[in-house]
């Protein structure tokens, strides 16, 4: 069981726009801490993808979007190609637990 | 840029220590801005952040690992490492090192490529 909560699988068509949820409390996103995007593509490392809840590092195309609101997040992909299809995870930090929280990931497929 | 390198054996027995070690190289482990971090992976499952170390030797575990972990910095070799003791075949995973960014709420970058421990017998 994740501390932060995302849907398991999210899917659609080359062109369109996904959007995955990651939900915490008030421990955590609600507490003010920032939320983190990693991308996943199969057999590899994660690799950082939106930092600081809005934020995306040099290289990172802005199809790739962050937002934040309470105690969500929430990663959208707009204009979705064949590339982006892998697993997707959300990092925040957690008070209570004094450490790093990741969600549980949600795999993308692109239809 | 800085790149990470995780080592050691793939297999381990029940019961016994995992010990792994990451190498940084386009960077300094004395640097400090940054924490050095360890992050695993079961096969098919999520990440679970392990614990950290800053360059003065001060460390942070998971509540429910923190009895079994030693996260250790060796600034003159530029590495830090990872020890797990009484190790099951739950702690089976890819196990990552990361540099954890130091700037209100840290996030990791960059990340090793992972390597593979397998506990069994």
């Amino acid at each position: 069981q994740s501390v932060l909560t995302q849907p398991p699988s999210v899917s659609g068509a080359p062109g369109q726009r996904v959007t995955i949820s990651c939900t915490g409390s008030s421990s955590n996103i609600g507490a003010g801490c920032d939320v983190h995007w990693y991308q996943q593509l199969p057999g590899t490392a994660p690799k950082l993808l939106i930092y600081g809840n809005t934020n995306r590092p040099s290289g990172v195309p802005d199809r790739f979007s962050g937002s934040k609101s309470g105690t969500s997040a929430s990663l959208a992909i707009t204009g979705l190609q064949a590339e982006d299809e892998a697993d997707y995870y959300c990092q925040s930090y957690d008070i209570s637990l004094s450490g790093s929280v990741f969600g549980g990931g949600t795999k993308l497929t692109v239809l | 840029q800085v790149q990470l390198q995780e080592s050691g054996p793939g297999l381990v027995k029940p019961s016994q220590t995992l010990s792994l070690t990451c190498t940084v190289s386009g960077g300094s482990v004395s640097s400090g801005s940054y924490y050095w971090t360890w992050i695993r992976q079961p096969a098919g499952k999520g990440l679970e952040w392990i614990g950290r170390i800053y360059t003065s030797g001060s460390t942070n575990y998971n509540p429910s690992l923190k009895s079994r972990v030693t996260i250790s910095v060796d600034t003159s070799k530029n590495q830090f490492s990872l020890k797990l003791s009484s190790v099951t075949a739950a702690d089976t995973a890819v196990y990552y090192c990361a540099r954890e960014v130091v700037r209100g709420t840290n996030w990791f970058d960059p990340w090793g490529q992972g390597t593979l421990v397998t506990v069994s017998s």
